[in-house]
């Protein structure tokens, strides 16, 4: 079990607005710190596309928002492409686990 | 272009050892912070180890302190993951990355089965 917390899978129309959400607790998101979010496409390396909550990577389309508030955090798509697809994974630092960089459980978007 | 390309996985035995490369090109290594990441089949992301190249600092996951060592060799340019007494848990892609949270830039995996 992931120490934050994701949908297993959200789904969209070409075009349209998704948000995937990634709780957290006292420990990670909610003491502040950063989250930060990747594209996974099935069978290659994840890739960044958000970092330190609402910042993008060159690169990365203006489609893609990030929003964090207490112990949560999401991301926004909007305008749906099909390359937008695959498995979204958020991340943070946790000051209670050993292993400190954490993971969320991760979110397969499907472009219908 | 930053590039970092693993090498060294394989099939071992439980209990057995394996050691991880990743060459990185385009960069160089002892400035910035790097990590290892690994994914089981079919599974999720997870952090494994990391090095600070300016300090020294290593660090570990809990179920692989005492069993892994992070290191590099700043001639070659090139990060290292020793990993000992491997365990059936510890199959998974191991991906080499640059930057510790945000992990920036990723290698293509290498690929760890521990199976008798």
């Amino acid at each position: 079990q992931s120490v934050l917390t994701q949908p297993p899978s959200v789904s969209g129309a070409p075009g349209q607005r998704v948000t995937i959400s990634c709780t957290g607790s006292s420990s990670n998101i909610g003491a502040g710190y950063d989250v930060h979010w990747y594209h996974q496409v099935l069978g290659t390396a994840p890739k960044l596309v958000m970092y330190s909550n609402d910042n993008r990577p060159s690169g990365v389309p203006d489609r893609f928002s990030g929003s964090s508030s207490g112990a949560s955090a999401s991301l926004a798509i909007t305008g749906l492409q099909a390359e937008d697809e695959g498995d979204y994974y958020c991340q943070s630092y946790d000051s209670r686990q050993s292993g400190n960089w954490v993971f969320g459980g991760g979110t397969k978007l499907t472009v219908l | 272009e930053v590039q970092l390309v693993e090498s060294g996985g394989g099939l071992v035995q439980p209990g057995g050892s394996l050691k991880l490369s990743c060459a990185a090109s385009e960069f160089t290594l002892n400035t910035y912070t790097m990590a290892w990441v690994r994914q089981a089949p079919g599974k999720g992301l997870e952090w494994v180890s990391g090095i600070n190249l300016s300090s020294g600092n290593t660090y570990y996951t809990d179920s692989v302190q005492g069993r892994f060592l992070i290191s590099s060799d700043t001639s070659r340019n090139t990060l290292y993951l020793q990993m000992n007494s491997l365990r059936a848990e510890d199959t998974a892609l191991y991906y080499c990355v640059k930057n510790i949270s945000p992990f920036k830039v990723w290698g293509q995996g290498t690929m760890v089965t521990v199976s008798s």
